[in-house]
């Protein structure tokens, strides 16, 4: 596809549930990006990819969040023990080359996540 | 990284009105980059403007960047309703997202 996609689009998951959310960037995009945005909040940074090395993992909330990119591709946000604090839009983003770099970031339309 | 602030906060103004939205920011930058996100959708790009650039036009849209003052402006004339969204300021990787800017056009 020509933009980032992100699947599942809504999460639905019981308190305590393992999720995982996928993320395909755009083909040949260096960098990749994962954000947490609550309602009415803007996007938090959660973790930053250049190609399969995870160059940034501050802003993962806790231990329970764990992001993956084996192949410097394909990326995904693997959650554990989800709990309601959780329930959030997850964004991915894809830019060409690196971190810092002069190039625009492109979104994914996001995974609602909602813990019930 | 530094977070970018948006000014105001919210902004409602009529169809035909322009609208001027502000972002402050921190950090060194070498670029910024204005987003808009509807309401459940995702972010999209509107424009980029490099550190060595002080302004940028894309049809309706001016972007200005002052690194002196680190600081950014983006200017929507002839604003329509469809134009409603938040507004965010940016610099992947450098400096965080702010709260936006809710930006309402009235029909």
């Amino acid at each position: 596809g020509a933009g980032v996609s992100q699947s599942p689009r809504y999460k639905v998951a019981k308190r305590g549930q393992d999720v995982a959310l996928r993320c395909d960037p755009i083909s040949g995009h260096v960098s990749l990006f994962w954000y947490q945005q609550a309602l009415g909040q803007g996007p938090e940074f959660l973790t930053y990819f250049q190609n399969e090395a995870q160059l940034d993992k501050s802003g993962l909330p806790s231990d329970r969040f764990f992001a993956e990119r084996p192949e410097g591709s394909v990326s995904t946000l693997k959650i554990q023990r989800t709990q309601q604090e959780d329930s959030a839009v997850y964004l991915c983003a894809s830019s060409l080359v690196g971190k810092g770099k002069s190039t625009e970031a492109f979104f994914g339309q996001g995974t609602r996540l909602t813990v019930v | 990284s530094q977070q970018g602030e948006e000014d105001p906060q919210a902004l409602s103004i009529q169809e035909g009105e322009n609208a001027t939205m502000n972002c402050s920011y921190k950090t060194s930058i070498n670029n910024l980059q204005w987003y808009r996100q509807n309401s459940g959708r995702g972010l999209v790009h509107l424009i980029l403007i490099r550190s060595n650039e002080r302004e940028k036009h894309s049809g309706r849209l001016r972007v200005t960047l002052d690194t002196s003052k680190k600081s950014s402006s983006l200017l929507i004339t002839a604003s329509r309703a469809a134009d409603t969204a938040s507004y965010f300021c940016a610099s992947p990787g450098r400096m965080r997202f702010g709260a936006g800017t809710r930006l309402t056009v009235k029909p």
